[in-house]
């Protein structure tokens, strides 16, 4: 079958760095996103990776290693507004995009 | 518009009732979403639009759920005769079409069956 696993929470702190790991077995695989959400809001785009390797964007990156089935999403420098919940989707084939339960991340000062 | 508007924002309704949700996406949008989510659960994919036809039901849980939309825009989900178990947030996602990355969620909405 297909799944996505990813810890259901997480507690970092202000100012500093933490990693959202995920994995993944799906059939056929065309590219994996982030979302970020806030509670009770609309999930929103963080970033998509299709190829190996790492992509930065300010302080949130996203890994992806196609071998391994494997993703995270670094977050650095931590704020209080990051803390949500980030969501990990993997395209299989054709459109449909396959969810993960979402990492409520906690942010303390 | 701006955004994917979803209305409406809440819905209580006893059980054994029907209820229809609205989705408007973003002008433009050819491509259109409707999710469930439930608490500690990934997204349940429903059903996708692309224009006006639903290529893939496969994701409705049951012969009480359908959906349509017209004009290429508008979108409504009906659920008939509600169950408890149908309670959840219901999301609609729109995109410039099927296979683009990026999709632009709306807000949801909170359904409650009593």
């Amino acid at each position: 079958g297909q799944n996505i696993d990813q810890p259901t929470e997480m507690t970092a702190t202000e100012g500093a760095i933490v990693q959202i790991n995920c994995t993944y077995q799906t059939s056929g695989f065309n590219g994996l996103f982030w979302y970020q959400q806030h509670a009770g809001e609309a999930p929103t785009f963080l970033s998509y990776n299709v190829l190996d390797g790492l992509e930065e964007k300010g302080r949130f990156s996203s890994f992806l290693s196609r071998s391994k089935g494997y993703s995270y999403l670094l977050l650095k420098e931590l704020q209080m507004k990051d803390s949500a919940s980030y969501l990990c989707a993997v395209r299989g084939t054709h459109y449909q995009l396959i969810w993960g339960a979402g990492t409520k991340l906690i942010i303390k000062p | 518009g701006a955004g994917v508007s979803q209305s409406p924002s809440n819905k209580v309704t006893e059980k054994g009732k029907d209820v229809e949700l609205r989705c408007d996406p973003i002008s433009g949008h050819t491509a259109l979403y409707w999710y469930r989510q439930s608490l500690g659960q990934g997204l349940e994919f429903l059903i996708y639009f692309q224009g006006n036809s639903a290529p893939d039901k496969s994701g409705l849980p049951s012969d009480r759920f359908s959906a349509e939309r017209t004009g290429g825009s508008v979108s409504t989900l009906t659920i008939q005769r509600t169950q408890q178990e149908d309670s959840a947030v219901y999301l609609c996602a729109s995109s410039l079409g099927v296979g683009v990355e990026k999709l632009f969620f709306g807000s949801g909405t909170q359904l409650s069956v009593l």
